[in-house]
């Protein structure tokens, strides 16, 4: 079936830097991503919407300044933390919104990144 | 978007069939519902999906009522691998965001 790839799978960074987070699709063209963070023990919190090309849909609540998120293209989203916190520490985990050859229209969710803030 | 709703926990033993079942009352005319399955550190993994009726796959079944008010997740001979959570989410539009529910937390005892 489709395939998401999303990098890193873990990062530790330092309070005040920023982290970059990659979502790739392989094997399809995915004109919509999700980002969503989860707590531990908590569900999936969707942060924004992005559609290639095109600026991303925050949720409310979701500081869009600090969570930067491009969509340059139809296989490549990338979230940036900017001036992380430990406050920011959480499991963040892509979705892609795509055709696959084998499975048709849906959605294939990414690994998830395990971003530890110190 | 449809609310969902599921039970926070279930158990069961190693060898069993499990059902989840999930209520959806506002589904509109156009969803699909669709199952995930996400162990920890992990992202969720596509189960099963459907509209009405009963959809079967190689590693699930999903009964859906008439009136596509509720949904039955059911797993075959459940071993200690299917300890997850397993969530239940309800859309159509193709530009749908999805949006998660608390999920059902499944422990499968030896």
């Amino acid at each position: 079936g489709a395939v998401v790839s999303q990098h890193p799978s873990w990062v530790i960074c330092k309070s005040g830097t920023s982290v970059k987070i990659e979502c790739r699709s392989l094997d399809f063209q995915a004109t919509t991503m999700f980002w969503y963070r989860q707590f531990p023990k908590q569900s999936l919190m969707l942060m924004a919407t992005s559609n290639e090309g095109s600026k991303a849909t925050y949720e409310q609540g979701v500081e869009k300044d600090k969570f930067l998120i491009n969509h340059a293209s139809l296989t490549l989203s990338t979230l940036t933390v900017t001036s992380a916190h430990p406050e920011d520490s959480s499991f963040y985990i892509c979705s892609a919104l795509g055709i696959d050859r084998r499975t048709g229209y849906g959605y294939t969710f990414g690994s998830g990144t395990r971003l530890t803030v110190v | 978007l449809a609310k969902t709703t599921q039970p926070i926990s279930m158990d069961s033993y190693e060898g069993q069939e499990v059902n989840i079942t999930c209520s959806h009352n506002n589904i509109a005319t156009n969803d699909y519902i669709t199952w995930y399955q996400q162990f920890p550190s992990q992202g969720p993994r596509f189960i099963i999906q459907g509209y009405k009726t009963k959809v079967k796959n190689e590693v699930a079944s999903l009964f859906i009522p008439a009136d596509r008010k509720s949904s039955t997740l059911s797993l075959p001979r459940v071993s200690l691998s299917d300890t997850a959570v397993y969530y239940c989410l309800v859309g159509g539009d193709r530009d749908d965001k999805i949006i998660f529910g608390k999920g059902t937390r499944l422990h499968i005892l030896p």
